[in-house]
């Protein structure tokens, strides 16, 4: 089963909204990561936030992570065309201390 | 300039036969990835590499061999080839020997497709 499973499978909005993407997960972590997917490209870190803390910011993204609700949430603020992309959530769990990644939400922006 | 490149880019092939996919990072680091993208977006670990040692080997068919001739390649090889191996390859690398906490770094990912 997998680690993460982000919520929504797919965002539709308007350039200059703001876009939330949600991610939970099933054990307990010491981390979780953030990944961006452009069409037909490999995977491109983002973030990653820790156990120990609640929000982390970077740019226009802002994370969040609730250990006691198992979830992180990604916030991009301001969305412009060009982050119409994949983001997947990635947490350890994948065996040997790997990581698996969640099935992504698919965010489109439109002008 | 590329940081961690692939070849080739899209692979057919027909069923049965045996094929490789290259990968090379320029990053100086420490160990290696496969994973494997589904048509769902699913992406799994298959493999990893440190120091010419694999570390992670989840549950993939013995049909799957990387080979890491030095720390800057970590290639892989599959043997008669099936349906269901279609998929996106990408190839990643990261600084440290810790996976889950090491951020990663991808290829652009080879598309096979088995006919």
């Amino acid at each position: 089963s997998q680690q993460g499973e982000e919520d929504p499978q797919a965002l539709s909005i308007q350039e200059g909204e703001n876009a939330t993407m949600n991610c939970s997960y099933k054990t307990s972590i010491n981390n979780l990561q953030w990944y961006r997917q452009n069409s037909g490209r490999g995977l491109v870190h983002l973030i990653l936030i820790r156990s120990n803390e609640r929000e982390k910011h970077s740019g226009r993204l802002r994370v969040t992570l609730d250990t006691s609700k198992k979830s992180s949430s990604l916030l991009i603020t301001a969305s412009r065309a060009a982050d119409t992309a994949s983001y997947f959530c990635a947490a350890p769990g994948g065996g040997a201390d790997g990581l698996t990644f969640g099935k992504g939400t698919h965010l489109i922006i439109q002008p | 300039d590329t940081a961690v490149s692939q070849t080739p880019k899209y692979l057919v092939t027909q069923m049965g036969n045996d094929k490789s996919i290259k990968c090379e990072q320029n990053l100086g680091h420490d160990t290696m990835y496969w994973y494997k993208q589904d048509s769902k977006k699913f992406l799994k670990i298959m493999f990893s590499y440190n120091n010419k040692e694999l570390i992670i080997n989840e549950t993939v068919p013995n049909r799957f061999s990387p080979k890491s001739p030095d720390k800057a390649h970590l290639n892989l090889h599959i043997n008669s080839l099936e349906l269901g191996d279609s998929a996106v390859y990408f190839c990643a690398s990261s600084q440290g020997g810790t996976p889950s906490t090491d951020t990663q770094y991808f290829g652009p990912g080879t598309r096979l497709t088995v006919l």
